[in-house]
């Protein structure tokens, strides 16, 4: 398969837990990767590989994986992470990448 | 710090062509795999196409919507990746922005940092 699918759109109320979820094929081979995509800004990295969070990402992200689905976590999460977020992983032939059709992240 | 700076956005007639250009601060630029994505306002990210480092072969794979009409090579001397458009469609109509790759031959790939864009609008 060539598709990364997620949710259009979830709410979470501030301080609580909330998990984006994203499904494909390809992640039962390669992790995830996923960026957060503030209005008028550039895509920004939150989480790659296994579970690991770039220098400056608060430690309230996270990511797991379990067959077809990566998740990315935000325990506690904070009117600042109201964003898009996008996951992104390579495709099944490994030589090409593909990204969900990102999710919508309301803080409530 | 990273940076990378792309450049070379405008408005352009169907079928004509762009040069887009991504330059990068802060890191050996050699040493990386560079990227270009697109996003058509109001839509969701798409992967244009990258370029392995030279070390790898500076090999290049493409999103199947460009293939044969975009073509991404790069300068280390001058820590420049380039975006040659041709063909351009209205289709292509999005902000373009360049990564670096972080892309190992047997694992997840991810990008990191990304630059801020530019507007590329194909129109009559």
């Amino acid at each position: 398969s060539s598709e990364l699918t997620q949710d259009p759109a979830v709410s979470v109320a501030l301080g609580q837990t909330v998990r984006i979820t994203c499904q494909g094929d390809s992640l039962r081979s390669f992790y995830a990767s996923w960026y957060q995509q503030k209005p008028g800004q550039a895509p920004v990295l939150v989480i790659y590989g296994r579970n690991n969070r770039p220098s400056g990402i608060p430690d309230r992200f996270s990511g797991s994986s379990s067959g077809n689905t990566a998740s990315l976590t935000i325990t506690g999460a904070q009117a600042e992470d109201e964003a898009d977020y996008y996951c992104n992983s390579r495709d099944s032939s490994g030589n090409h990448v593909l990204f969900g059709g990102g999710t919508k992240l309301t803080v409530l | 710090e990273v940076q990378l700076v792309e450049s070379g956005g405008d408005l352009v007639h169907p079928g004509r062509s762009l040069r887009l250009s991504c330059t990068a601060s802060g890191f050996t630029f050699g040493d990386y795999a560079m990227s270009w994505f697109s996003q058509a306002p109001g839509k969701g990210l798409e992967w244009v196409g990258l370029i392995r480092s030279k070390a790898y072969g500076g090999t290049t794979e493409y999103a199947a919507s460009v293939k044969g009409r975009f073509t991404i090579s790069r300068d280390d001397s001058k820590s420049i990746a380039y975006l040659q458009m041709n063909s351009l469609r209205t289709e292509d109509t999005a902000v373009y922005y360049c990564s670096r790759g972080f892309i190992p031959p047997v694992s997840a790939w991810w990008f990191d940092p990304w630059g801020q864009g530019t507007l590329v609008t194909v129109s009559s």
